[in-house]
């Protein structure tokens, strides 16, 4: 079955840029058919949904976080990003990434539920 | 953006026990496109429910959701000791993906 794993730095300073990869397993990105997430989860709160980008490489971003964040794919390696700039303590998160499927409406397509979800990875911002 | 609400914040039961738990959107959640979730410490959420009422593979008969428009509702029939958790409503109706803040279940 599918698998969903994230690496990246644990520790990132303020002002600077969150970056992190989701390698996936038991199935091919480009294959299509699902939209690629990340979601973070504050400290003891609650999840909050960043964004998601399509093997085609169409993305879509959550409007809060809009301006500072990146998500990109690469098929060759299987694997999806995130980039998250100027980051301040506030973004200090579990981000997970996730497989979220595709359904389309009214002409446009976007993802539905989340499965699976890779186990997370803490990420805090500290000098 | 779609705000959902999730009541009550926490519910305190004992295995054996009904668990109903609410979830209501600031606007009309088209299509019933709304799933949940339940998360344990230290896990990443896993999906319970999706198009309001759709079992996800491999979960148990005792989970049920219901609903549509703007109200919804998970419905635990008899608690086991396993499903003491957090749970999270998500729709995706919109552009916009939202979760709800979460309901902890906790034993009683």
């Amino acid at each position: 079955q599918v698998q969903l794993q994230e690496s990246g730095p644990g520790l990132v300073k303020p002002s600077q840029t969150l970056s992190l990869t989701c390698t996936v397993s038991g199935g091919s990105i480009s294959s299509g058919g699902y939209y690629w997430s990340w979601i973070r989860q504050h400290p003891g709160k609650g999840l909050e949904w960043i964004g998601y980008i399509y093997y085609s490489g169409s993305t879509y971003y959550n409007p809060s976080l809009k301006s500072r964040v990146t998500i990109s794919v690469d098929t060759s390696k299987n694997q999806f990003s995130l980039k998250l700039s100027s980051v301040t303590a506030a973004d200090t998160a579990v981000y997970y990434c996730a497989r979220g499927g595709r359904y389309c409406s009214g002409g446009s397509c976007r993802p539905n539920w989340f499965d699976p979800w890779g186990q997370g990875t803490l990420v805090t911002v500290s000098s | 953006e779609i705000v959902l609400t999730q009541s009550p914040g926490t519910l305190s039961l004992s295995p054996g026990e009904r668990a109903t738990l609410s979830c209501r959107a600031s606007q009309s959640v088209s299509s019933s496109y709304l799933a949940w979730y339940q998360q344990k410490p230290g896990q990443a959420p896993r999906l319970l429910i999706y198009g309001a009422s759709s079992r996800a593979t491999g979960i148990p008969d005792r989970f049920s959701g219901s609903g549509s428009g703007t109200d919804f509702t998970l419905t635990i029939s008899r608690l086991e000791p396993e499903d003491f958790a957090v749970y999270y409503c998500q729709q995706y109706g919109s552009s916009s993906i939202t979760f709800g803040q979460g309901t902890r279940l906790e034993i009683k």
